[in-house]
């Protein structure tokens, strides 16, 4: 049981290129999130999925596209990447389909560290 | 939307002390409220976690306390040891249908002194 898996581990872009940043879930989760981090700003969510095919927006969610065609993947993609999307980057999953309890536990990836120059 | 403040930023203790970290939060149909502690170059990673249906909740060295009223909750570690080093960040959901989602805090880097 792998939890939450990211690829990949680091990546330098130059300004312009495109790429994606693959999440894997072997819980199988309902919910997947991506979430940005950068320094004294804690963690702040790009853009999640209730379910395979759904996605919505989150709170900073410009210059970013996801897709979920399998339960397990949630896929970030940045079609012409800016330096300000240098960041470290973490997708997380929760909620089993079960019982709804009040909150749901999120489970991180290690994260995918990004360098756009 | 939700707007969650975490204090102090830095804190710096020696081992044996306890640590308090301080979280409030905005949105009042916020009913569920973790702790995740992140080492460097790894993802966060649950501690602990409170539902408003209780008011404190605590695990080994660990306990949360939620004050629903005035809308803040916090973490205190006691007899800290040099391997607490690490960020700690709070997060409150939104409430009712809100698949999940969560709020973070800005996060507090714990220090640990021998």
């Amino acid at each position: 049981n792998a939890g939450v898996t990211q690829t990949p581990k680091f990546r330098v872009l130059k300004t312009g290129q495109s790429m994606t940043l693959l999440c894997a879930q072997d819980m199988n989760h309902e919910y997947m999130y991506w979430y940005r981090q950068d320094p004294g700003m804690g963690l702040r969510l790009i853009h999640y999925s209730v379910g395979e095919g759904t996605t919505a927006k989150g709170e900073v969610p410009d210059g970013y596209n996801v897709s979920r065609l399998k339960k397990q993947n949630f896929l970030l993609g940045l079609e012409s990447a800016a330096p300000s999307q240098t960041s470290v980057y973490f997708c997380a999953s929760s909620y089993e389909g079960r019982t709804i309890l009040l909150g749901e536990t999120q489970y991180f990836g290690p994260g995918t560290r990004l360098l756009v120059l | 939307g939700e707007n969650v403040e975490q204090h102090p930023s830095t804190l710096s203790v020696q081992e044996g002390d306890s640590a308090v970290i301080k979280c409030t939060y905005s949105d009042s149909a916020s009913n569920y409220f973790p702790w995740y502690k992140q080492e460097l170059g790894k993802g966060p990673q649950l501690i602990i976690d409170i539902r408003s249906n209780v008011g404190e909740k605590k695990d080994q060295r660990i306990a949360v306390t939620l004050n629903k009223t005035a809308k803040h909750f916090s973490l205190h570690i006691t007899e800290t040891q040099p391997e607490d080093s690490a960020v700690y960040f709070c997060a409150a959901d939104a409430g009712g249908t809100s698949y999940g989602k969560l709020t973070f805090g800005q996060g507090t880097i714990l220090t640990v002194h021998p």
